[in-house]
């Protein structure tokens, strides 16, 4: 079975705190993605990476980065937490085939909470 | 960018068929249409993948029209475990910076006894 692991289920920050999400994957798919999810707004994504030290913009980039060094770890940088960057974070990962990506696995997600 | 519409929610009974729609009006030449299932506290699961027409799978079947502006998922028999959000996605491949994935924002089955 494919296994997209995230290094914390839940997490407590203080405002502008620097915070590191961790996801692992063990499948050896070259990508892989961050997305927020909150009510009422599904999933939305932060950045992908198809390769290692690749990545791409999603549709809500600002406030994160990312870092992608080795192929199974993707993590996610806030680089000063803000109140509102609250919210579960879904680390996922996929293959090609072909030239298109397929079926992503997604991580249980890690809830952040900045207060 | 594809942008997907999905009704909110919907209400069914144990061993009814469902079917939910997803609009993709701006859909593009080169992408898929994904459909995901989650359930409270986890990641969002595969269910089935399309281009055209019709593709069936042990768990659901998806229906796309010629024009392929939107897409219809169809649960046979649903059971009180299907209760969960269904996302629609519509996307191409990441060849390089081909695209970005945009989910829709779901849709809240609710299966009834």
């Amino acid at each position: 079975d494919v296994k997209v692991t995230q290094s914390s289920r839940y997490l407590v920050k203080r405002t502008g705190e620097k915070v590191f999400l961790e996801c692992v994957q063990d499948m050896d798919h070259e990508n892989m993605f961050w997305y927020r999810q909150d009510p009422g707004l599904g999933l939305r994504l932060i950045y992908f990476s198809y390769d290692v030290k690749m990545k791409e913009k999603g549709d809500i980039p600002e406030g994160y980065s990312v870092s992608r060094e080795k192929k199974e770890r993707f993590s996610l940088i806030l680089e000063s937490a803000s109140t509102n960057q609250t919210s579960m974070y879904l680390c996922a990962s996929s293959t090609f085939i072909g030239q298109r990506s397929y079926e992503q696995y997604f991580g249980p997600g890690t809830r952040l909470t900045v207060t | 960018l594809a942008k997907t519409t999905q009704p909110i929610s919907m209400d069914s009974y144990e061993g009814q068929e469902v079917n939910i729609t997803c609009s993709h009006n701006n859909i593009a030449t080169n992408d898929y249409i994904t459909w995901y299932q989650q359930f409270p506290s986890q990641g969002p699961r595969f269910i089935i993948q399309g281009y055209k027409t019709k593709v069936t799978n042990e768990v659901a079947s998806l229906f796309i029209p010629a024009d392929r502006k939107s897409s219809t998922l169809s649960l046979p028999r649903v059971s009180l475990s299907d209760t969960a959000v269904y996302y629609c996605l519509v996307g191409e491949g990441y060849g390089g910076s081909q695209g970005n994935l945009i989910f829709g924002k779901g849709t809240k089955l609710s299966v009834k006894p």
